[in-house]
């Protein structure tokens, strides 16, 4: 089946510094990968669109400048946590879809989780 | 975005027991989908569904796509203790998704 591998899958950094998380899809092609947060105990909330070979779509309330994403390719999508502080500390998960595959289900990265000490 | 209306929030039920939640939306959506997560970790595909009153089975889970494409339900028989977990729904039309709050099972074995 369709894989999504992100990473890493733990990270802990400063406050101030700027973290990378990546999402590759293995098997498949996707011209749009999601990125998400959640909080403890609660849903997937949708951070942005990203799209390859364009600028990503951001969802109401989510910073641009601070939450960067790059998809550079038709297999991998970048988000970059840029000056991170501890409230930026959270889980992160991407997704993506087989761009081949009309109506293929969005299959999911094990998730990063942050921590900003 | 908007969220899907999914419940029980939680359910905590003994081992062999079945267990059935669902999904409801005002919107149409043209692909429904149930997910599991376990702690740490992204969710996992169970099942999607395409048409409007498909009913599929993946061993020990059934959904069903509700015939107004506005629901859909997911029913777990005989519950073993590794089902624990998040339950996610999810209503899919293009590129648009949305995500039920997720229910939370706990099995007691």
């Amino acid at each position: 089946g369709a894989v999504v591998s992100q990473h890493p899958s733990r990270v802990i950094c400063k406050s101030g510094t700027s973290v990378k998380i990546e999402c590759r899809s293995l098997d498949f092609q996707a011209t749009t990968m999601f990125w998400y947060r959640q909080f403890p105990k609660q849903s997937l909330m949708l951070m942005a669109t990203s799209n390859e070979g364009s600028k990503a779509t951001y969802e109401q309330g989510v910073e641009k400048d601070k939450f960067l994403i790059n998809h550079a390719s038709l297999t991998l999508s970048t988000l970059t946590v840029t000056s991170a502080h501890p409230e930026d500390s959270s889980f992160y998960i991407c997704s993506a879809r087989d761009r081949a595959r009309l109506n293929s289900p969005l299959h999911f990265g094990n998730g990063t989780r942050l921590t900003v000490t | 975005g908007q969220q899907l209306n999914q419940s029980p929030q939680s359910m905590f039920i003994q081992e062999g027991e079945d267990v059935s939640m669902n999904c409801t939306s005002s919107s149409i959506f043209n692909t429904w989908l149930w997910y599991k997560q376990d702690p740490g970790e992204g969710p996992v595909l169970l099942i999607a569904l395409y048409k409007a009153g498909e009913l599929t089975s993946n061993g020990r889970l059934t959904a069903q796509f509700g015939t107004t494409r506005k629901d859909s339900f997911l029913n777990i028989s005989a519950s073993i203790p590794s089902d624990v977990g998040i339950y996610f729904c999810a209503g899919q039309r293009s590129d648009d998704m949305r995500f039920g709050a997720g229910t939370r099972l706990t099995v007691k074995p």
